[in-house]
């Protein structure tokens, strides 16, 4: 089985200062691990993704995460963030042994100017 | 280029009506992805058609929910004698799988139709 939490339901940060929006995910095999982002009334869009090779990986926007696997851990982050990175964002986890993802249930940035 | 195309955008039925929800994915794009998103659940994968494989429905929530795909390209998702709780955005999304990327592409969503069952 694969599964994936997001702790925080909502994270408020100041513009310009960094951001981290938590996941961890479990499999049975090895992972390959997402980020996509959900701007309101548009729909979900691809940040990122982690499949092999460097634990730290850059996507859209500024945005990196950085996989740890003894934490079982796949954190997004930002060095500096803007009004304009509001919105839901969602992690989601592949198992090798499965074809289809599973999605965490979302977690609201809201940064504030 | 075209994306994902949903529709209806918005669909407001009676509990017990039958429901076709459709989907248009990109060309070219050989995965397909049904999705359910309500609030505080997340994204909760439905169904998923790759090719000409047999789809992988294990994520149906029952019986009444069923969904094809003609020519390998537009799908369907059928809701039989909808009920309150199928209130929610459905997601469609397609993929192109490469041989480097394979399951691993980035999907594409469409706008999702939002579901309201009274």
């Amino acid at each position: 089985a694969q599964s994936v939490a997001q702790p925080e339901d909502q994270v408020n940060v100041a513009e310009g200062n960094p951001l981290t929006v938590k996941c961890t995910y479990s499999v049975s095999g090895n992972p390959y691990l997402f980020w996509y982002v959900q701007y309101p009334n548009r729909g979900l869009q691809f940040l990122l993704k982690y499949i092999t090779g460097d634990n730290l990986v850059k996507g859209s926007y500024g945005f990196e995460a950085e996989f740890n696997k003894s934490q079982t851990s796949f954190h997004l982050k930002k060095p500096s963030a803007l009004v304009s990175d509001s919105a839901l964002y969602f992690c989601a986890v592949r198992d090798t042994l499965y074809s289809t993802l599973t999605f965490g249930k979302g977690t609201m940035l809201l940064v504030s100017p | 280029g075209a994306g994902v195309s949903q529709s209806p955008s918005n669909k407001v039925t009676e509990k017990g009506k039958d429901v076709e929800l459709r989907c248009d994915p990109i060309s070219g794009h050989t995965a397909l992805y049904w999705y359910r998103q309500s609030l505080g659940q997340g994204l909760e994968f439905l169904i998923y058609f790759q090719g000409n494989s047999a789809p992988d429905k294990s994520g149906l929530p029952s019986d009444r929910f069923s969904a094809e795909r003609t020519g390998g390209s537009v799908s369907t998702l059928t809701i039989q004698r909808t009920q309150q709780e199928d209130s929610a955005v459905y997601l469609c999304a397609s993929s192109f799988r490469s041989r480097i990327d394979r399951d691993n592409s980035p999907l594409h969503f469409g706008n999702g139709t939002r579901l309201t069952v009274t």
